[in-house]
């Protein structure tokens, strides 16, 4: 079967650096999404790998290893704002996006 | 870009009553559109996906004649709960997708639903 696995919940500090792990088994690859949402909205897009590699965008990274069917997702300079849930995602080999139940992530001050 | 509206953001009917959804993308043209239902606390999970034009495809234990989805150009897709009942009162969200396969998709901001 297909399978996501990411923590449920993560606390961290303001102004420290948190890594949401992801891990995955799904029938083919087509690359891997982070959604960010918060309480009561919608997902937003965050990042997209398809390749190996740390992908940067900012205070957010994103990093794919394929052969260990593995990323991450690493939020630097935590702020109050950055407390919502963390959705990965796969593009299975039909393109569809199985989803992982989410990470929620608490900052404290 | 890649903005995606939904309307309305918020619903309350009574029980039997039947409740339209829309979803439109802005500025981008949209083959494929997505519609997701997420109960508190849990993750999204995907109703079914329309491409423009063509008829809905319903994942596994959806029935497909209490939600009805028209996807009938590349900007709009609707989706109609018919005859509501209290457990379908749920969060409601679309997402769009360009032409590749691989493009992101970009979500609509919700539809959240309440039937009394």
């Amino acid at each position: 079967g297909q399978n996501i696995d990411q923590p449920t919940e993560m606390t961290a500090t303001e102004g420290a650096i948190v890594q949401i792990n992801c891990t995955y088994q799904t029938s083919g690859f087509n690359g891997l999404f982070w959604y960010q949402q918060h309480a009561g909205e919608a997902p937003t897009f965050l990042s997209y790998n398809v390749l190996d590699g740390l992908e940067e965008k900012g205070r957010f990274s994103s990093f794919l290893s394929r052969s260990k069917g593995y990323s991450y997702l690493l939020l630097k300079e935590l702020q109050m704002k950055d407390s919502a849930s963390y959705l990965c995602a796969v593009s299975d080999s039909n393109y569809q996006l199985i989803w992982g139940a989410g990470t929620k992530l608490i900052i404290k001050p | 870009g890649a903005v995606v509206s939904q309307h309305p953001s918020r619903v309350i009917c009574k029980s039997g009553t039947s409740v339209k959804i829309e979803c439109r993308s802005l500025d981008f043209q949209a083959t494929t559109m997505f519609w997701y239902r997420q109960f508190p606390k849990q993750s999204l999970m995907l109703m079914a996906t329309s491409n423009e034009g063509s008829k809905a495809t319903y994942e596994q234990g959806v029935e497909k004649d209490k939600f009805l989805i028209n996807h009938a150009s590349l900007t709009l897709s609707t989706l109609t709960v018919t005859s509501a009942h209290p457990e379908d009162s749920s969060f409601y969200i679309c997402s769009a997708r360009t032409g590749t396969s691989q493009e992101t998709q970009y979500f609509g901001p919700g539809t959240r639903l309440l039937v009394l």
